[in-house]
């Protein structure tokens, strides 16, 4: 089993709709989340941590269930300037320094006009 | 402003030869990481150093080798390179500071191995 599992799409999505991502992952010691975007060809840029209590960043929402070792992304009203592919990052757990993170494979988005 | 920069950005080489990919950043970060992108595989870790004259093995490390002699830069270079190592390769860097560090990634170098 993958240690971070997504859907990889491709998510084809008209413009304004809403459309969720989902990531789980398989440590549950693990304490760090992120969401990254990736462009095509060019590099992973972080879109937003992800805390316990969830968080917001204007039309993107982060949500975290460690119970259930899943992580979410919503996006809401999408715009074409959306199309990436988004990442989901775990931290690794068990190093001595803890800056090691693992990346999934990644969820196309696709947003038409 | 800070950044982090690959060079070259792209480089086409042949079965054997010895190739060195350099990654220089300014943020003055502690840890520094190198990663494979291959289509499939999403992006896998190769090596990785959390200071200097420190240098780590990731998962996907043979064939490959690092040397942290400055905080700045951590070249990495394939020893006699192989088609198989044909990719698209990230550095990235990280403060150290903790768990919730973030990565910055550079712009990343396109390999081809003839």
């Amino acid at each position: 089993r993958k240690e971070v599992e997504q859907d990889p799409g491709p998510f084809n999505v008209p413009e304004g709709a809403t459309v969720a991502f989902n990531c789980t992952y398989s440590n549950s010691a693990s304490q760090s989340f992120f969401w990254y975007r990736q462009d095509c060809r060019k590099e992973p840029k972080l879109l937003m941590s992800v805390y316990s209590s969830g968080n917001e960043d204007g039309r993107f929402t982060a949500q975290l269930n460690r119970a259930s070792q899943y992580i979410s992304l919503l996006i809401r009203d999408s715009k074409l300037s959306d199309s990436a592919t988004y990442l989901c990052v775990v931290n690794s757990v068990g190093s001595s320094n803890t800056g090691k993170l693992i990346f999934g494979q990644g969820t196309t988005l696709q947003v038409k006009p | 402003d800070a950044e982090i920069t690959q060079s070259p950005r792209h480089k086409i080489t042949e079965t054997g030869r010895q190739v060195t990919l350099a990654c220089h950043q300014t943020w003055n970060h502690n840890n520094m990481f190198w990663y494979r992108q291959d289509l499939g595989h999403g992006l896998r870790l190769i090596h990785y150093s959390y200071g200097v004259q420190d240098t780590n093995k990731g998962e996907v490390s043979d064939g490959y080798s690092v040397s942290r002699s400055n905080t700045e830069d951590l070249p990495l270079t394939l020893e006699s390179a192989a088609s198989s190592q044909t990719s698209v390769y990230f550095c990235a860097s990280s403060s150290g500071q903790g768990a919730a560090d973030t990565q910055y990634f550079g712009p990343g170098t396109r390999l081809t191995v003839l």
